[in-house]
């Protein structure tokens, strides 16, 4: 099956700052790859997400870079502010099937 | 719109007892999934479900747990026998039925089990 590997594991950064994660997946079939934002107590929520026929999507302060032929992508927050402070979570599409495998996440701290 | 809704939110059972939690999907939406997060882990994948349909249930445990989604009501996820490693979050998502976007969840708020 597939297998998501996320680094970071925790992350702290300055306000202002730049937080760069990155996931590495083995399944080359895989072909959606979303990014989930929790809140501590709360429910995943959808911030990004990126298929396998564009390199890099960008929404404001986030932005999601993949590489296909490394198997890699990468959640990049700018100008990172208090709120971004959460767990991450990347995930990816099991090729032929419905499921999504999600890595283990990463904590992010942003300091005021 | 109303969001997927779980309930109960908070479930406490001692050892031996079972377990239910439900799962309403967004209105218009057919497939459910159900995952697992531990504390301080990842969602892990449990059973994905249509109407009165099993689709993949290769994350759910082999004995005590159970899962459905029937024609009317809620989906179901049960649990018996519960032990206290079961104590976890329970996240119920749903997505709309195909042609869609594959692999878009919308997720619920998540039920939370003790087992004292």
């Amino acid at each position: 099956g597939e297998n998501v590997e996320q680094h970071p594991s925790t992350l702290s950064v300055q306000e202002g700052d730049s937080a760069v994660i990155k996931c590495t997946y083995s399944d080359s079939a895989s072909n959606y790859f979303p990014w989930y934002k929790q809140e501590l107590g709360k429910r995943p929520q959808l911030i990004i997400d990126i298929r396998s026929n564009v390199g890099e999507k960008k929404d404001q302060r986030i932005a999601v870079t993949l590489n296909k032929t490394a198997k890699h992508f990468s959640l990049h927050i700018t100008e990172t502010q208090p709120e971004d402070s959460a767990v991450y979570f990347c995930a990816v599409i099991q090729g032929g099937s419905e499921k999504l495998v999600f890595g283990k996440g990463t904590k992010l701290t942003v300091n005021p | 719109n109303a969001g997927v809704m779980q309930n109960p939110r908070h479930l406490v059972r001692r050892r031996g007892q079972e377990a239910r939690l439900r799962c309403s999907p967004m209105k218009g939406h057919s497939h459910v999934y159900w995952y697992r997060q531990l504390p301080e882990e990842g969602l892990k994948f449990m059973v994905y479900l249509q109407k009165e349909n099993i689709i993949d249930e290769s994350g759910m445990p082999k004995e005590r747990f159970s899962a459905e989604f029937p024609k009317e009501g809620p989906s179901i996820l049960r649990i018996q026998q519960v032990v206290r490693g079961d104590s976890a979050a329970y996240f119920c998502a749903s997505s709309p039925p195909g042609p869609r976007k594959t692999g878009e969840l919308f997720f619920g708020e998540g039920s939370r089990l003790t087992v004292l």
